[in-house]
């Protein structure tokens, strides 16, 4: 059964990164059925899509976190990463991991728990 | 971006009753919606991909319908463990967005 579990600091100081890792158990990361993706929810708000990566490497992101956006991939570890830079109190959210299906339907699931992560200095 | 709209935002019923939540997409999407299921500190759950197709193991009291623009989900018949938030996701393009969320509550 594929499990996914977000693992990195809950507390990122304003201007600097905030740097994730999500590992992957139960199937192969390098499998073609996912690509593996970033969603984060604002505490009380809604979800939003940051990116996804494929074994591979390739990468895809919402365009209005792109430039503040890496993900990166560790098939050796079934580990997939983000940074994201120069955060703000407006990134202060729970940060999931899901596998992303690579279909037409780009559907998410399943998802990790779930890390909250606090912009503040 | 491609906006998501549901309705209602909030939504009040009983265990038994049938319950529809609206999506609405700001263009047309064809069947690429998915539905999932939020529970209080929890992530979400995938009920519905491809606007009507039920994800394995989810309930079948669980439907949804739709294309083009407009979507919904429906249960049923409420069981206690139905209240939860609910958001559609839009997979028709780049960036992938989600409707604001609807809360469903028991009255």
């Amino acid at each position: 059964q594929l499990q996914l579990q977000e693992s990195g600091p809950g507390l990122v100081k304003p201007s600097e990164t905030l740097s994730l890792t999500c590992t992957v158990s139960g199937a192969s990361i390098s499998s073609s059925s996912y690509y593996w993706g970033w969603i984060r929810q604002p505490p009380g708000k809604g979800l939003e899509w940051i990116g996804s990566i494929y074994y591979s490497g390739t990468t895809y992101c919402n365009p209005s976190l792109k430039s503040r956006v890496t993900i990166s991939v560790d098939t050796s570890k079934m580990q997939f990463s983000l940074k994201l830079s120069s955060v703000t109190a407006a990134d202060t959210a729970v940060y999931y991991c899901a596998g992303h299906s690579n279909s037409a339907y780009n559907w998410f699931d399943p998802w990790g728990q779930g890390t909250l992560v606090t912009v503040s200095s | 971006d491609i906006q998501m709209t549901q309705s209602p935002s909030s939504l009040s019923a009983s265990v038994g009753d049938r319950v529809t939540i609206t999506c609405r997409a700001s263009q047309s999407i064809s069947t690429y919606l998915n539905w999932y299921q939020q529970k209080p500190g929890k992530a979400p759950k995938l009920l519905i991909y491809a606007a009507s197709t039920l994800q394995s193991g989810v309930p079948s009291r669980f439907s949804g319908s739709g294309s083009g623009t407009d979507f919904t989900l429906t249960i049923s018949s409420l069981q206690p463990e139905d209240f939860a938030t609910y958001y559609c996701q839009q997979s028709y393009n780049n960036p992938y967005t989600f409707g604001q969320g609807t809360k469903l509550e028991i009255k």
